[in-house]
């Protein structure tokens, strides 16, 4: 079982739309959590950090549920520019682990 | 400020010869970690330095792989015979000392293609 698992997509919405990505992760002694964005031959670059109280920025929600070991991201009124790929992140004695990552593709 | 930087950007290398990847981090910053990236697939953890602790290489798929840091500025991962399964985005990341700080910021990537 992979340590970060998350649904690969691609996920196709129109502008607009609220989009749900989900992630699951195997360690219960992962400590923190991240959401990181990759655009196409780009490197990763932090979106948000995930807290179990949730946390907000802007059309970017995110929640963490650490007894089911789940995160997810949720991002309404999607625009075209938020087309990339999603990285789950949990991090574990020091390191990040990452997810394969979930891609969305936002059409006008 | 400068942000993390790889170099070369590219590199195009033979089955079986050696090449070197450099990561300059960002000042300050004492983590420093290697990623692979495979053509449409996820990160994969390589190896990690934490200031002067002895390196964390449980990523490193094989002996062919090893990694050097000088102090606490550059890193140099070292890939020998490379193989075509090699061929990949070798990503360096920087940090502040986890858990003070677990955002790691990458640089732009050395493209690694073996014919």
């Amino acid at each position: 079982r992979k340590e970060v698992e998350q649904d690969p997509g691609p996920f196709n919405v129109p502008e607009g739309a609220t989009v749900a990505f989900n992630c699951t992760y195997s360690n219960s002694a992962s400590q923190s959590f991240f959401w990181y964005r990759q655009d196409c031959r780009k490197e990763p670059k932090l979106l948000m950090s995930v807290y179990s109280s949730g946390n907000e920025d802007g059309r970017f929600t995110a929640q963490l549920n650490r007894a089911s070991q789940y995160i997810s991201l949720l991002i309404r009124d999607s625009k075209l520019s938020d087309s990339a790929t999603y990285l789950c992140v949990v991090t574990l004695g020091g390191k990040l682990i990452f997810g394969q990552g979930t891609e969305l593709s936002v059409k006008p | 400020g400068a942000g993390v930087s790889q170099s070369p950007s590219n590199k195009v290398t033979e089955k079986g010869k050696d090449v070197e990847l450099r990561c300059d981090p960002i000042s300050g910053h004492t983590a420093l970690y290697w990623y692979r990236q495979r053509l449409g697939q996820g990160l994969e953890f390589l190896i990690y330095f934490q200031g002067n602790s002895a390196p964390d290489k449980s990523g490193l798929p094989s002996d062919r792989f090893s990694a050097e840091r000088t102090g606490e500025s550059v890193s140099t991962l070292t890939i020998q015979r490379t193989q075509q399964e090699d061929s990949a985005v070798y990503l360096c990341a920087s940090s502040l000392a986890p858990p003070l700080s677990y955002e790691q910021y990458f640089g732009p990537g050395t493209r690694l293609t073996v014919t």
